[in-house]
């Protein structure tokens, strides 16, 4: 079965970086892009940007342009964002989550990195 | 403000129909049949329940159906259940390759 996990809570300091991880397993890594969505607490959800499973070449959203890397490691079958520059509205949960085959919907969710800024 | 506009809450009965909109703007909404929507319960990810304005995943209950009309998408949910009660969010895949979420609709069940 299809599987997205995220490497674990993080607390950071105002101006330092994050980087988050997803292990994909159950598919074959390379046939799919993956995004990576925030949600601040109590708050919405904010799409971050997108990545290829399969070049690796990525599509950043505006707000994050400058700020994030996303990347992929194929043989691992693991994606990773890094977010620089870290300040107190960046705490939120992470998540990455598989855009489906053949449509423009997420249809795999991993279960979510909180990361906490703080001085 | 997100890009893509929806009610804060919607209520109803169990049993019930209820539908939440989706209204943007034209280059988000209209260029594109690529709305999806999400149910997300507390503490929880996301879970797709419509794709492409009106495709249901498989394992979705068939009790939820999508449609889009000019620049608004609609999700209804019919027969509204006690499980239905969560937050629903609305997402747009635009002309710049890029996606934008709605604010999110809390749904209550009565």
């Amino acid at each position: 079965q299809v599987q997205l996990v995220q490497s674990g809570a993080e607390v950071k300091k105002p101006g330092a970086s994050v980087k988050v991880s997803c292990k994909a397993s159950g598919y074959t890594f390379t046939s799919y892009g993956i995004s990576w969505v925030r949600q601040a607490p109590g708050q919405g959800l904010e799409w971050m940007g997108w990545i290829s499973g399969y070049i690796g070449n990525t599509n950043y959203a505006q707000n994050f342009q400058g700020r994030v890397t996303m990347t992929t490691d194929t043989s691992t079958n693991t994606a990773y964002m890094e977010l620089r520059s870290l300040r107190s509205d960046d705490t939120a949960v992470y998540y990455c989550a598989r855009v489906g085959w053949g449509m423009f919907g997420f249809d795999y969710w991993g279960q979510g990195s909180l990361v906490t800024v703080s001085s | 403000q997100s890009a893509l506009t929806q009610p804060a809450s919607v209520s109803g009965s169990p049993g019930q129909s209820i539908t939440i909109s989706c209204t943007g703007t034209s280059r988000v909404v209209d260029d594109y049949n690529y709305v999806s929507w999400y149910q997300q319960h507390p503490g929880k990810a996301p879970k797709l329940v419509i794709y492409d304005v009106s495709n249901r995943p498989s394992g979705v209950s068939n009790r939820f159906s999508g449609s889009k009309s000019g620049t608004t998408a609609s999700l209804t949910i019919s027969g509204l259940q006690a499980e239905d009660e969560g937050d629903y969010y609305c997402s747009s895949y635009t002309s710049r390759k890029t996606w934008v979420y709605g604010g999110g609709t809390k749904v209550t069940v009565l």
